[in-house]
Protein backbone atom coordinates (compact mmCIF):
# COMPACT_ATOMS: atom_id res chain seq x y z
CA UNK A 1 0.00 0.00 0.00
CA UNK A 2 1.06 3.31 -0.59
CA UNK A 3 2.34 5.79 2.45
CA UNK A 4 3.89 9.14 2.49
CA UNK A 5 5.60 10.57 5.28
CA UNK A 6 6.38 13.92 6.36
CA UNK A 7 8.68 13.17 9.34
CA UNK A 8 7.86 17.13 10.49
CA UNK A 9 5.31 18.81 11.94
CA UNK A 10 6.62 22.05 12.08
CA UNK A 11 9.47 23.74 9.93
CA UNK A 12 10.63 27.12 11.17
CA UNK A 13 12.87 29.88 9.13
CA UNK A 14 14.16 33.18 8.77
CA UNK A 15 12.88 35.38 5.78
CA UNK A 16 15.98 35.06 3.29
CA UNK A 17 16.88 31.50 4.48
CA UNK A 18 16.76 28.75 2.29
CA UNK A 19 13.68 26.79 3.28
CA UNK A 20 12.91 22.75 3.21
CA UNK A 21 10.28 20.76 3.60
CA UNK A 22 10.94 16.83 4.14
CA UNK A 23 8.80 13.81 2.79
CA UNK A 24 9.40 10.27 2.11
CA UNK A 25 7.18 7.87 0.38
CA UNK A 26 6.27 4.09 0.00
CA UNK A 27 4.62 2.63 -3.17
CA UNK A 28 4.98 -0.66 -5.37
CA UNK A 29 6.56 0.69 -8.63
CA UNK A 30 7.15 4.10 -9.67
CA UNK A 31 5.49 6.76 -7.98
CA UNK A 32 3.68 10.16 -8.62
CA UNK A 33 4.46 12.49 -6.24
CA UNK A 34 2.75 16.08 -5.81
CA UNK A 35 3.05 18.84 -3.39
CA UNK A 36 0.10 20.89 -1.92
CA UNK A 37 0.20 24.02 0.62
CA UNK A 38 -2.88 25.90 2.04
CA UNK A 39 -2.57 29.01 3.70
CA UNK A 40 -5.53 29.82 6.44
CA UNK A 41 -9.34 29.26 5.61
CA UNK A 42 -8.32 28.02 2.29
CA UNK A 43 -8.07 24.99 -0.26
CA UNK A 44 -5.17 23.29 -0.95
CA UNK A 45 -3.21 24.96 -4.11
CA UNK A 46 -1.13 22.84 -6.12
CA UNK A 47 2.20 23.31 -6.10
CA UNK A 48 4.29 20.59 -8.38
CA UNK A 49 4.50 17.60 -9.44
CA UNK A 50 6.89 14.62 -10.38
CA UNK A 51 5.72 11.98 -13.01
CA UNK A 52 9.05 10.89 -14.73
CA UNK A 53 12.25 12.47 -16.11
CA UNK A 54 14.09 15.46 -14.60
CA UNK A 55 14.57 14.46 -10.97
CA UNK A 56 14.15 18.38 -10.26
CA UNK A 57 10.72 19.93 -10.68
CA UNK A 58 10.16 23.57 -10.42
CA UNK A 59 6.54 24.73 -9.37
CA UNK A 60 5.00 27.90 -8.70
CA UNK A 61 6.00 30.71 -6.36
CA UNK A 62 9.57 30.06 -6.30
CA UNK A 63 9.53 26.42 -5.32
CA UNK A 64 11.30 23.22 -6.34
CA UNK A 65 11.30 19.90 -5.14
CA UNK A 66 13.99 16.95 -6.32
CA UNK A 67 13.25 13.38 -6.73
CA UNK A 68 15.43 10.96 -5.13
CA UNK A 69 14.70 7.01 -6.05
CA UNK A 70 17.36 5.43 -4.00
CA UNK A 71 16.15 7.04 -1.00
CA UNK A 72 12.19 7.45 -1.56
CA UNK A 73 12.53 10.90 -0.98
CA UNK A 74 10.86 13.94 -2.68
CA UNK A 75 11.66 16.98 -0.58
CA UNK A 76 10.55 20.46 -1.13
CA UNK A 77 12.49 23.63 -1.48
CA UNK A 78 12.93 27.15 -2.15
CA UNK A 79 16.36 28.93 -2.24
CA UNK A 80 15.02 32.16 -0.55
CA UNK A 81 11.78 32.06 2.13
CA UNK A 82 9.15 34.64 2.19
CA UNK A 83 7.13 35.79 5.27
CA UNK A 84 4.35 34.81 3.05
CA UNK A 85 5.48 31.19 2.18
CA UNK A 86 3.95 30.25 6.02
CA UNK A 87 1.46 28.02 5.25
CA UNK A 88 0.60 23.91 6.02
CA UNK A 89 2.36 21.76 3.32
CA UNK A 90 1.16 18.63 2.22
CA UNK A 91 3.17 15.85 0.24
CA UNK A 92 1.10 13.43 -1.64
CA UNK A 93 1.79 10.15 -3.62
CA UNK A 94 -0.34 7.98 -5.90
CA UNK A 95 0.64 4.80 -7.54
CA UNK A 96 0.51 4.58 -11.10
CA UNK A 97 -2.87 2.36 -12.24
CA UNK A 98 -4.40 3.52 -9.24
CA UNK A 99 -6.97 6.34 -8.33
CA UNK A 100 -6.11 7.00 -4.72
CA UNK A 101 -3.69 9.87 -3.64
CA UNK A 102 -2.70 9.23 -0.10
CA UNK A 103 -1.53 12.20 1.67
CA UNK A 104 0.76 13.26 4.75
CA UNK A 105 -0.09 14.66 7.58
CA UNK A 106 1.16 18.03 6.85
CA UNK A 107 3.71 20.17 7.79
CA UNK A 108 3.38 23.70 9.20
CA UNK A 109 6.52 25.98 7.72
CA UNK A 110 6.85 29.55 9.48
CA UNK A 111 8.99 32.04 8.35
CA UNK A 112 9.97 34.71 10.79
CA UNK A 113 10.73 38.25 9.78
CA UNK B 1 -9.81 27.43 -6.46
CA UNK B 2 -9.90 26.23 -9.59
CA UNK B 3 -14.00 26.56 -10.81
CA UNK B 4 -15.11 25.06 -7.83
CA UNK B 5 -17.37 26.16 -5.22
CA UNK B 6 -19.05 24.57 -1.66
CA UNK B 7 -21.81 24.53 0.01
CA UNK B 8 -22.47 25.68 2.71
CA UNK B 9 -19.01 26.80 4.03
CA UNK B 10 -19.45 26.49 7.31
CA UNK B 11 -22.41 24.71 9.25
CA UNK B 12 -23.07 23.65 12.45
CA UNK B 13 -25.57 20.64 13.44
CA UNK B 14 -26.88 18.35 15.89
CA UNK B 15 -25.84 14.82 16.27
CA UNK B 16 -27.92 12.37 14.62
CA UNK B 17 -29.15 14.77 12.04
CA UNK B 18 -28.84 14.39 8.19
CA UNK B 19 -26.29 16.77 6.23
CA UNK B 20 -25.72 17.22 2.95
CA UNK B 21 -22.83 19.02 1.59
CA UNK B 22 -22.66 20.40 -2.46
CA UNK B 23 -19.30 20.43 -4.60
CA UNK B 24 -19.90 22.56 -7.92
CA UNK B 25 -17.87 22.85 -10.90
CA UNK B 26 -17.35 24.59 -13.74
CA UNK B 27 -14.42 22.87 -15.27
CA UNK B 28 -16.48 20.06 -17.07
CA UNK B 29 -13.76 17.35 -15.29
CA UNK B 30 -14.52 14.09 -15.17
CA UNK B 31 -13.70 13.03 -11.76
CA UNK B 32 -14.86 14.55 -8.66
CA UNK B 33 -13.77 13.54 -4.82
CA UNK B 34 -14.85 14.32 -1.01
CA UNK B 35 -11.99 14.35 1.35
CA UNK B 36 -11.90 15.14 4.82
CA UNK B 37 -9.03 16.89 6.78
CA UNK B 38 -8.07 16.03 10.46
CA UNK B 39 -5.33 17.38 12.16
CA UNK B 40 -2.63 14.71 11.90
CA UNK B 41 -4.07 12.73 9.27
CA UNK B 42 -3.53 14.93 6.33
CA UNK B 43 -6.75 14.20 4.41
CA UNK B 44 -8.45 11.13 3.68
CA UNK B 45 -10.30 9.83 0.56
CA UNK B 46 -14.09 9.22 1.54
CA UNK B 47 -15.69 8.67 -2.19
CA UNK B 48 -15.01 9.90 -5.66
CA UNK B 49 -16.81 9.86 -8.72
CA UNK B 50 -15.69 9.09 -12.18
CA UNK B 51 -18.84 10.14 -13.70
CA UNK B 52 -22.30 10.79 -13.60
CA UNK B 53 -23.96 8.20 -11.53
CA UNK B 54 -20.59 6.82 -10.90
CA UNK B 55 -19.53 6.22 -7.50
CA UNK B 56 -17.15 4.55 -5.65
CA UNK B 57 -15.70 4.54 -1.88
CA UNK B 58 -12.47 5.53 -0.73
CA UNK B 59 -10.87 4.61 2.77
CA UNK B 60 -13.04 6.65 5.00
CA UNK B 61 -16.53 6.42 3.67
CA UNK B 62 -18.54 4.53 6.53
CA UNK B 63 -21.39 6.83 7.40
CA UNK B 64 -21.44 8.52 4.09
CA UNK B 65 -23.30 8.66 0.93
CA UNK B 66 -22.74 10.62 -2.64
CA UNK B 67 -24.25 11.11 -5.68
CA UNK B 68 -23.89 12.48 -9.05
CA UNK B 69 -26.94 13.35 -11.49
CA UNK B 70 -24.78 16.01 -13.07
CA UNK B 71 -21.22 16.32 -14.11
CA UNK B 72 -20.90 19.37 -12.27
CA UNK B 73 -22.06 18.80 -8.61
CA UNK B 74 -21.26 16.38 -6.75
CA UNK B 75 -23.37 15.57 -3.29
CA UNK B 76 -22.15 14.20 -0.19
CA UNK B 77 -24.71 13.37 2.87
CA UNK B 78 -24.16 12.19 6.45
CA UNK B 79 -27.36 10.73 6.92
CA UNK B 80 -27.35 10.60 10.67
CA UNK B 81 -24.40 13.10 11.64
CA UNK B 82 -22.07 12.11 14.53
CA UNK B 83 -19.24 13.99 16.42
CA UNK B 84 -16.57 11.78 14.80
CA UNK B 85 -17.88 13.39 11.56
CA UNK B 86 -16.17 16.99 12.65
CA UNK B 87 -13.87 17.93 10.30
CA UNK B 88 -13.17 20.30 7.06
CA UNK B 89 -14.26 18.78 4.37
CA UNK B 90 -12.54 19.15 0.75
CA UNK B 91 -14.06 18.65 -2.89
CA UNK B 92 -11.24 18.12 -5.28
CA UNK B 93 -11.14 17.45 -9.21
CA UNK B 94 -9.38 16.13 -12.31
CA UNK B 95 -9.58 15.99 -15.19
CA UNK B 96 -8.91 12.22 -15.76
CA UNK B 97 -8.43 9.63 -13.40
CA UNK B 98 -8.79 5.93 -13.95
CA UNK B 99 -10.48 4.15 -17.04
CA UNK B 100 -11.51 4.97 -20.19
CA UNK B 101 -9.03 8.36 -20.98
CA UNK B 102 -8.22 9.17 -17.46
CA UNK B 103 -4.58 9.21 -16.15
CA UNK B 104 -3.47 8.79 -13.24
CA UNK B 105 -1.07 11.96 -13.49
CA UNK B 106 -3.38 14.07 -13.55
CA UNK B 107 -3.89 16.93 -11.12
CA UNK B 108 -6.21 17.28 -8.44
CA UNK B 109 -7.39 20.66 -7.89
CA UNK B 110 -9.33 21.38 -4.61
CA UNK B 111 -12.55 23.51 -3.59
CA UNK B 112 -11.85 26.13 -0.41
CA UNK B 113 -13.48 23.72 1.92
CA UNK B 114 -16.49 23.25 4.68
CA UNK B 115 -16.41 23.50 7.86
CA UNK B 116 -18.80 21.42 10.00
CA UNK B 117 -19.49 21.10 13.54
CA UNK B 118 -21.60 18.12 15.40
CA UNK B 119 -22.68 19.32 18.77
Amino acid sequence: AQSVAQPEDQVNVAEGNPLTVKCTYSVSGNPYLFWYVQYPNRGLQFLLKYITGDNLVKGSYGFEAEFNKSQTSFHLKKPSALVSDSALYFCAVREPGDYKLSFGAGTTVTVRA
Amino acid sequence: DAGITQSPRHKVTETGTPVTLRCHQTENHRYMYWYRQDPGHGLRLIHYSYGVKDTDKGEVSDGYSVSRSKTEDFLLTLESATSSQTSVYFCAISEGGLGSGGRSTDTQYFGPGTRLTVL
